[in-house]
């Protein structure tokens, strides 16, 4: 397996515009994670689901940022507008049952946005 | 508020030695832990986990020792290569229904590990 591919790896864009991240989960995975990465803030979890319903969104910033998961295999994390302190790492990760019964996250390799 | 966090932020350490990375957490549900290495432009990768119900676990290398007395969580890593630099991450869970998937990750440490 490919493993989580999240694309794209890089995204720069201007403040007001929309922005779209993109996951695909590994295959037979049933729990999909987004996750934000900042020096100030670490490693938060903004929202997962569980066979393509959201579960937790409790960690999504506000209504600017959209997550949808319209099959098993495809999930987007939106954001708009995109405002300057949205620059961060996001993180796409997917598990194959619950982490509390020892199911291991697996991470994809981030998208690094940056919001001028 | 509830939070996992690292003692230190950097450790540096010569080829050959052994690393201590600690982590202190302040939640007394939390019942599982996970420590996860993160190399430079990658995700967090897993390393090795414990539950609340051992004190000590053992990997290839890598051991992770849990006092649950303190709320204190150490990963020691045996013979320290130059492929060991990452950041460190030590993660909770609780376990419960509602946040069985829920990890709370504290804030990393940097190590480096000099030839």
């Amino acid at each position: 397996d490919a493993g989580v591919i999240q694309s794209p790896r890089h995204e720069v864009t201007e403040m007001g515009q929309e922005v779209t991240l993109r996951c695909k989960p590994i295959s037979g995975h049933d729990y999909l994670f987004w996750y934000r990465q900042t020096m100030m803030r670490g490693l938060e979890l903004l929202i997962y689901f569980n066979n393509n319903v959201p579960i937790d969104d409790s960690g999504m910033p506000e209504d600017r940022f959209s997550a949808k998961m319209p099959n098993a295999s495809f999930s987007t994390l939106k954001i708009q507008p995109s405002e300057p302190r949205d620059s961060a790492v996001y993180f796409c990760a997917s598990s194959g049952g619950l982490i509390a019964t020892n199911e291991k996250l697996f991470f994809g390799s981030g998208t690094q946005l940056s919001v001028l | 508020g509830e939070s996992v966090g690292l003692h230190l932020p950097t450790l540096s350490v010569q080829e050959g030695d052994n690393s201590i990375i600690n982590c202190a957490y302040s939640n007394s549900a939390s019942d599982y832990f996970i420590w996860y290495k993160q190399e430079s432009g990658k995700g967090p990768q897993f390393i090795i986990d414990i539950r609340s119900n051992m004190d000590k676990r053992q990997g290839q290398r890598v051991t992770v020792l849990l006092n649950k007395t303190v709320k204190h969580l150490s990963l020691q890593i045996a013979a320290t290569q130059p492929g060991d630099s990452a950041v460190y991450f030590c993660a909770e869970n609780r376990g419960e229904e509602t946040s069985g998937s829920r990890l709370t990750f504290g804030e990393g440490t940097q190590l480096t590990v000099n030839p």
